[in-house]
């Protein structure tokens, strides 16, 4: 069964900082992979989703890598804002219905 | 609409209610999943619908949980005598194409958050 793990399990930091959450996974048989953010009380949003096949995305400040044979995956956020503060989950696929999720990285940027 | 709507917002039911949660997926999305997420973990996946077709439950935690989806938009899950440890977010997410499609985006409702006292 896959488990996913996301580490740290907080993060605070002074605004205008680079910044980097992990992810890794146990099984690399994976389509691809997705960070979201949750904002509190809210549903997810989809920031990124990396293709098996693929190495990096890129979206704005926010850059996330891949390494499938390794089991890991990166998530940069340049010259954060606190507008970023929010919980930031990874998310393996593995089949058409298999969304594996960790457990998330909480992050508090402070103006 | 313009995102997935999930009703009620909150619930609070008594140990031994029976509860139902709603979701309106996006118009014309064909994929529609359920996901349970308590307190500080990640969502842990509970069913997908195809259209109307209930294509995988293995994530459902007991037969005191059943979803429906009969016309093939709106999906109903339903938890028979609550107990405790139901109490969590459920969220509800659609895509637009079927099951063949894995890169295609999940969107996420707001979610459904049940209280079971």
């Amino acid at each position: 069964k896959q488990e996913v793990t996301q580490i740290p399990a907080a993060l605070s930091v002074p605004e205008g900082e680079n910044l980097v959450l992990n992810c890794s996974f146990t099984d690399s048989a994976i389509y691809n992979l997705q960070w979201f953010r949750q904002d509190p009380g809210k549903g997810l949003t989809s920031l990124l989703l990396i293709q098996s096949s693929q190495r990096e995305q890129t979206s704005g400040r926010l850059n996330a890598s891949l390494d499938k044979s390794s089991g890991r995956s990166t998530l940069y956020i340049a010259a954060s804002q606190p507008g970023d503060s929010a919980t930031y989950l990874c998310a393996s696929r593995g089949g058409y219905s298999t969304l594996t999720f960790g457990k998330g990285t909480m992050l508090l940027v402070s103006p | 609409g313009a995102g997935v709507s999930q009703s009620p917002r909150y619930k609070v039911a008594k140990r031994g209610q029976d509860v139902a949660l709603r979701c309106d997926p996006i118009s014309g999305h064909v994929s529609l999943f359920w996901y349970q997420q308590a307190l500080g973990q990640g969502p842990e996946f509970l069913t997908y619908f195809q259209n109307e077709a209930q294509l995988d439950k293995s994530g459902l935690p007991s037969d005191r949980f059943f979803a429906e989806r009969p016309e093939g938009s709106v999906s109903t899950l339903k938890i028979q005598r609550t107990q405790q440890e139901d109490s969590a977010v459920y969220l509800c997410a659609s895509s637009l194409v079927s099951v063949g499609r894995m890169n295609s985006p999940l969107h996420f409702g707001n979610g459904t958050r049940l209280t079971v006292t």
